[in-house]
């Protein structure tokens, strides 16, 4: 296990739901990210949040809301997706946001799906 | 702007082979280099990072990767390939600002017995 766990593993949806995905670390980082990993893409950062403050919004639709209340615990709030956003979605944290201390710990990702 | 390309998509090799798993990369400054694997239903775990130093980084479960300034290569091998490294490979790049890895889309390695 990395230290970084997702809840819940799986979720259906549909278009008009309001759901929560929850990460939490037990590894003491500083720095905390969500991403969307989709079939044949790479890798999209969402968000990222050092010590509890978003640095970084990659113009992610205002449908995905990121929520950081602790260092420990990252939340991403969703309403009204389409079916485009089907995907898994990775939470990671890392020690700091530098480059050089950003070797960054998974969790395992939440499978979603938007019927 | 940085970038990272994994040039293929998949790559096969019997067990007990050696295995290479290309990536090349463009970032303006010092490249800081990352590779990650990913498991079936797994999120992605550490590798190995090439940060400054000795061109060659060594990782975990026998994984390696050469940093070649001249070439912008950083590829990942390993001397005897097992079926238990089957797995998506990620490359990924960043330069000193923070938090942001660029991945590239990926290789899926494939070991044979």
């Amino acid at each position: 296990e990395t230290g970084v766990t997702q809840t819940p593993r799986h979720l259906v949806m549909g278009m008009t739901n309001k759901k929560s995905l929850k990460c939490e670390q037990h590894l003491g980082h500083n720095a905390m990210y969500w991403y969307k990993q989709s079939a044949k893409k790479p890798l999209e950062l969402m968000f990222v949040y050092s010590l509890e403050e978003r640095v970084e919004n990659n113009s992610v639709p205002s449908r995905f809301s990121p929520e950081c209340p602790n260092s420990s615990h990252l939340f991403l709030h969703l309403h009204t997706l389409q079916p485009e956003d089907s995907a898994l979605y990775l939470c990671a944290s890392s020690q700091e946001t530098s480059a050089a201390l950003n070797e960054q710990f998974f969790g395992p990702g939440t499978r979603l799906t938007v019927l | 702007a940085q970038s990272v390309a994994q040039p293929e998509d998949q790559v096969n090799v019997a067990e007990g082979n050696p295995l290479t798993v290309k990536c090349t990369y463009s970032v303006s400054g010092n490249p800081y280099l990352f590779w990650y694997v990913q498991y079936p239903n797994r999120g992605l775990q550490f590798l190995l990072k090439y940060i400054t130093g000795d061109n060659l980084v060594k990782g975990s479960y026998g994984f390696e990767a050469e940093f070649n300034k001249s070439q912008t290569s950083f590829h990942l091998k390993k001397p005897s390939a097992l079926v238990s490294d089957s797995a998506l490979y990620f490359c990924a790049v960043s330069r000193n600002q923070g938090g942001k890895l660029i991945f590239g889309q990926g290789t899926e390695l494939s070991v044979k017995p």
